[in-house]
């Protein structure tokens, strides 16, 4: 089955550690995006990737970092800069050949602090 | 910039009623691309819907009906005959040519008791 497939589930950080959520996608997609959601609110885009070893800083990117080695592999660092990382967080991806296409989610990681 | 105002912050109904649920936005774009997305507990944000500003056809698929005005910039959405199924929190998004991300309302929850 193609989809996008995020790990862990359940994640905890202690003061002062950077932990990495993993995101992967068989679905061939160029493009793939890290959102947060926070209660109450929609998700906000923290950083996206167009291509294999490019990526672009989204809205909320400080205390984040990515990498793209990989097209189907697009893994978020919470670093101990993010003073608030305690959120909900989506992976999605999308062909995109144009802006219309829609993106496609994962199962989201949640994030809390020890 | 892009805004989208999901004003609905809770619905509850019981089955079989029908619910309505309101977005309303803002661009400056005279092409852009609307979206609904439905997230159930379980976290994942499932695409329902796509259109484009040209487009302003109404659309019926099984339950759900999609009613987009663009005097009013409303995209508003509508389950007839709810099931308990329904319940989740649903997102209106926009995005516009050259912007990578989607901009979200806040989302509605639907709650739907038997």
């Amino acid at each position: 089955d193609g989809g996008i497939t995020q790990s862990p589930k359940y994640l905890f950080r202690k003061e002062g550690q950077n932990v990495t959520l993993s995101c992967e996608q068989n679905l061939n997609h160029d493009a793939m995006y890290w959102y947060r959601q926070d209660p109450g609110q929609g998700l906000r885009l923290i950083y996206y990737s167009q291509i294999v070893n490019d990526f672009q800083k989204g809205d909320i990117a400080e205390g984040y970092s990515v990498s793209r080695e990989k097209k189907e592999s697009f893994p978020l660092t919470v670093t101990s800069a993010q003073k608030n990382p305690t959120a909900f967080y989506l992976c999605a991806s999308s062909d995109d050949r144009g802006f219309s296409q829609p993106q496609h989610f994962g199962d989201g990681t949640r994030l809390s602090i020890l | 910039a892009q805004k989208v105002t999901q004003a609905q912050t809770e619905i509850s109904v019981v089955e079989k009623e029908d619910v309505t649920l309101d977005c309303v936005y803002e661009t400056r774009d005279t092409t852009y691309y609307l979206f609904w997305y439905k997230q159930p507990p379980s976290g994942e944000l499932v695409f329902l819907i796509r259109r484009n500003s040209f487009d302003e056809q109404n659309e019926i698929s099984g339950r759900y009906s999609w009613n987009f005005q663009k005097s009013t910039s409303s995209f508003n959405f509508t389950i007839t005959a709810s099931q308990v199924v329904d319940s989740a929190v649903y997102f209106c998004a926009l995005r516009v040519p050259g912007d990578y991300k989607l901009s979200f309302g806040a989302g509605t929850t639907v709650t739907v008791r038997a």
